[in-house]
């Protein structure tokens, strides 16, 4: 157990579905992540929250839209996916963006777009 | 920040030494070497992370090469729990976007 969780841990959905993933931290962190990890690839940096404010996108298709109310929660919207997004979605979470502080995952979303 | 390299796989006996070697002869002098580790279908695990002096806590103990361009993470008693995946990571210092850039890490398999 990381203090970090993530719902669903599985999700099945059609291109034309809307979805979205849930990530919350019970570590009091600042800094909030969304990685890819596709099989038989390295995992992919998504998105990069800092006090509540997206500080990185990695070159992300508009179709996956994250959102952070606020520090310890993270979203991540998705719409119209392609089966390609099929992949282990993870939450990380650390205290903050700078190096000094290690990065916390959570277990995960497993995705299949059908 | 620098790549890293690593083996692929590796064997190691139950209750022995595991020693993951990783390359990272670009490395420079503001940048970390993080490990984590990533056991099967969960999320990936801080291990150690050190700049040049070698470094311990109760997971493993990392040592650096003098000249930092590689460095061993040694899991001193493996255990059949111990099988992932190992990423080894350099990172800068000031980095300030928080990215971490892992690669295909080692794949551990310890034996009974």
């Amino acid at each position: 157990e990381t203090g970090v969780t993530q719902t669903p841990r599985h999700l099945v959905m059609g291109m034309t579905n809307k979805k979205s993933l849930k990530c919350e931290q019970h570590l009091g962190h600042n800094a909030m992540y969304w990685y890819k990890q596709s099989a038989k690839k390295p995992l992919e940096l998504m998105f990069v929250y800092n006090f509540k404010e997206q500080t990185e996108n990695n070159s992300v298709p508009s179709r996956f839209s994250p959102e952070c109310p606020n520090s310890s929660h993270l979203f991540l919207h998705l719409h119209t996916l392609q089966p390609e997004d099929s992949a282990l979605y993870l939450c990380a979470s650390s205290q903050e963006v700078r190096s000094t502080y290690e990065q916390y995952f959570g277990p995960g979303t497993r995705l299949t777009v059908t | 920040d620098a790549k890293t390299t690593q083996p692929t796989s590796m064997d190691c006996a139950e209750g022995r030494a595991a020693n993951l070697p990783c390359n990272h002869s670009t490395i420079s002098g503001n940048e970390y070497v993080y490990w984590y580790r990533q056991i099967h279908s969960q999320g990936p695990q801080y291990i150690i992370h050190g700049l040049k002096n070698n470094e311990t806590n109760e997971m493993a103990s990392l040592i650096i090469t003098e000249d930092r361009k590689s460095s061993t993470l040694i899991l001193p008693h493996a255990t059949l729990r111990d099988t992932a995946v190992y990423y080894c990571i350099v990172r800068e210092i000031y980095n300030q976007g928080g990215k971490l850039i892992f690669g295909q890490g080692t794949e551990l398999s310890v034996k009974p």
